[in-house]
């Protein structure tokens, strides 16, 4: 299986001020490379409330998101950024591989210093 | 606009079993396909498996063991997902979630969810 792991687990940013999230792909079979190439999904997620899709092929921006959200990476290594903090931009953040089967970070945190 | 809409919350004594509804509008029901994802307390999203709602295909997850099935009735625009010999583990929020944004394999990331269903389990 491919492992997402996250870092930070969680973080406290100024509004106005940059929050980055990290991304990391790894394989639990020695057999197996932990390469997902693009395949990389990040959603956000507010209380009592679904996911919500923010950027696919790790760093295209979904219809209607704004644009101080941005994504990059590839292979094994994938990060989102938060360009300028709103208040609106308090949750949680995961990322998802969607290479083998699907499987999803631990999730981040992100709230307000 | 496309819509996923869920059934209502449910409670379950261990051992029973659990259906839960995913209806779709505003696309064309037949060409995305409809996947399973669940979060339970504490845990991280977990995935369970998906429908091809065009011919019924279905792929789930080992982790499951058969616990899992998934079904559509096309006329109906629903999907189904179907968790048997239930335990209080099980208790969590079920999403369905729509394929979008594919590669010609037809693989992409989920760009619709549903508003999400309660599976609690106690005795």
């Amino acid at each position: 299986d491919i492992v997402m792991t996250q870092s930070p687990d969680s973080l406290a940013v100024s509004l106005g001020e940059r929050a980055t999230i990290n991304c990391k792909s790894s394989q639990t079979s020695f057999f197996y490379s932990s390469n997902i190439e693009n395949y990389l999904a990040w959603y956000q997620q507010k209380p009592g409330q679904p996911p919500k899709l923010l950027i696919y092929w790790a760093s295209i921006r979904e219809s209607g998101v704004p644009d101080r959200f941005s994504g990059s990476g590839s292979g094994t290594d994938f990060t989102l950024t938060i360009s300028s903090l709103q208040a609106e931009d308090v949750a949680v953040y995961y990322c998802q591989q969607y290479y083998s089967s699907r499987t999803f970070g631990q999730g981040t945190k992100v709230e307000i210093k | 606009q496309v819509n996923l809409v869920q059934s209502g919350a449910e409670m379950k004594k261990p051992g029973a079993a659990v259906k839960v509804s995913c209806k779709a509008s505003g696309y064309t029901f037949t060409l995305n396909a409809i996947h399973w994802v669940r979060h339970a307390p504490g845990q991280r999203l977990e995935w369970m498996g998906w429908i091809n709602p065009g011919n019924g295909h279905t792929k789930l997850s080992e982790t499951f063991q058969g616990r899992v099935t998934i079904t559509r009735d096309t006329s109906a625009r629903t999907v189904y997902m179907q968790l048997s010999s239930l335990t209080s583990e099980d208790t969590a929020i079920y999403y369905c979630a729509r394929v979008g944004h594919v590669d010609t394999n037809m693989v992409g990331s989920f760009d619709n969810w549903g508003q999400g269903t309660l599976v609690t389990v106690s005795s």
